[in-house]
């Protein structure tokens, strides 16, 4: 009975590299959500993915992010050139359905850091 | 411009008695909160939500309330317990967004 699942747990990386974070949601949900936690802050919205189709990514930084939900396999959030400001929780979430009775489930995390 | 606000950053409470946990928020275009409890190094749990029709949801140990007029709502746990130790997100949506808007998080403390 997986949740959903996050990987890696934890990423280090050295500025100017690439970071991709990879996230399968749960069996049977099709919207994925990612948002990103600084230290002792809430969780901030990002992006709003379902199946091949990008719906609001009204809080993705302009440059250098980017999100995919393929058909086949996980969603990925790729951050191009990362610098020590990137470093963060970064945390999806899955829902079966849209509407706001579907509370999002969320995984565990990647924890990102840049030397 | 923090949409969502949760003043007090911890909340220290004597195991057996009434946790409160508050949440103000400034938009009033948001009509669903919920409340997310999140353990170290583990991803948010959702725990309960409210409809903005309603004024009260209750669930088990959980109920929330909703003053739309003040535009607050809060989390009352009881009888608190020591499982219940953790940080508390306040987070709210308006209808045809999906996107959660999150507070800061309360740290919940439960002593023995």
């Amino acid at each position: 009975n997986a949740g959903v699942m996050q990987n890696p747990r934890h990423l280090v990386r050295r500025r100017g590299q690439e970071a991709r974070l990879r996230c399968s949601p749960m069996k049977g949900h099709s919207h994925v959500y990612w948002y990103r936690q600084l230290p002792e802050e809430g969780l901030k919205f990002m992006v709003y993915l379902q199946k091949e189709n990008i719906i609001d990514e009204s809080g993705m930084p302009k440059e250098r992010f980017s999100a995919e939900f393929p058909k086949e396999g996980p969603s990925i959030l790729r951050i191009q050139q990362v610098v020590r400001g990137d470093s963060a929780a970064y945390f999806c979430a899955s829902s079966p359905a849209q509407g706001q009775d579907q509370p999002q489930h969320f995984g565990d995390g990647t924890r990102l850091s840049i030397l | 411009d923090q949409q969502v606000k949760q003043n007090s950053p911890s909340l220290s409470v004597q195991e057996g008695r009434i946790s409160i946990l508050n949440c103000d928020y400034t938009n009033s275009m948001f009509d669903y909160f919920l409340w997310y409890k999140k353990y170290p190094a583990e991803g948010p749990t959702f725990l309960i939500s409210i409809s903005s029709i309603k004024d009260k949801n209750e669930d088990g140990r959980f109920t929330v309330f909703l003053n739309k007029s003040a535009k607050h709502l809060s989390l009352h746990i009881v009888p608190s317990q020591p499982g219940d130790s953790a940080v508390y997100f306040c987070a709210a949506s308006f209808q045809g967004a999906q996107k959660l808007v999150f507070g800061q998080g309360t740290r919940l403390t439960i002593n023995p």
